[in-house]
């Protein structure tokens, strides 16, 4: 069973950095994509940033660039999110998530999903 | 990476047929076929329904579909359940290992 667990999301004040985790297991995390994607209360879903399988390839969006950095540790099946210069406007839930296809191809989209970790920036 | 844009509501009586629509540009939804749709319970992550316009995720009720035409892709669920009612949402692959979100679309059943 695949499972996607994200943690590390606390109240932070707005300038501050937080690092997210996402510790995955039941599958070959090395061979799939990862994603972080955030939801902010209420509203909808929006792609944060991604890597590919080796780290070959990353990218964000728009929104976080310069201030967030996605990496991966495929030894100890984790995904990481470094969150810097924190703003107001990065309340959210986030989420990480699996590349959905199968070793060395992508379909992509977003198979799986973790419960997501919340993270308020707040004086 | 401005949003996809879909209806922020839907609803239908139980048995019902309902299509949802998902408006991208020749960037994303118009130029890859990649566009995928998720159903999202209140407190829950989201889970895949569609992936590539229009193939079913493993499991998934062959009640739902999804197709596209040009820059629009559509969700349609047929034979509508009390327990479909949620927010959906599309996305389109954007190149470079990127994603763009619809702003998601809550599905009433009366």
């Amino acid at each position: 069973e695949v499972q996607l667990v994200e943690s590390g999301g606390v109240l932070v004040q707005p300038g501050g950095s937080l690092r997210l985790s996402c510790e995955a297991s039941g599958f070959n995390f090395g061979d799939y994509g990862m994603h972080w994607v955030r939801q902010a209360p209420g509203k909808g879903l929006e792609w944060v940033s991604g890597v590919s399988w080796k780290s070959g390839t990353i990218n964000n969006a728009d929104s976080v660039k310069g201030r967030f950095t996605i990496s991966r540790d495929n030894a100890r099946n984790s995904l990481f999110l470094q969150m810097n210069s924190l703003r107001p406007e990065d309340t959210a839930i986030y989420f990480c998530a699996k590349e959905a296809g199968g070793s060395g191809y992508t379909d992509w989209a977003l198979e799986y999903w973790g419960q997501g970790t919340l993270v308020t920036v707040s004086s | 990476q401005s949003a996809l844009t879909q209806p922020a509501s839907v609803s239908g009586s139980p048995g019902q047929s309902i299509t949802i629509s998902c408006t991208g540009t020749s960037s994303n939804v118009g130029r890859y076929n990649f566009v995928s749709w998720y159903q999202q319970l209140p407190g829950k992550g989201p889970k895949l329904l569609i992936y590539e316009d229009n193939k079913r995720h493993s499991g998934l009720s062959h009640r739902f579909s999804g197709s596209k035409s040009g820059n629009t892709a559509s969700l349609t669920i047929s034979g509508l359940q009390i327990e479909d009612e949620a927010d959906y949402y599309c996305c389109s692959y954007a190149g470079g290992i990127t994603f763009v979100f619809g702003g998601g679309t809550k599905l009433t059943v009366l």
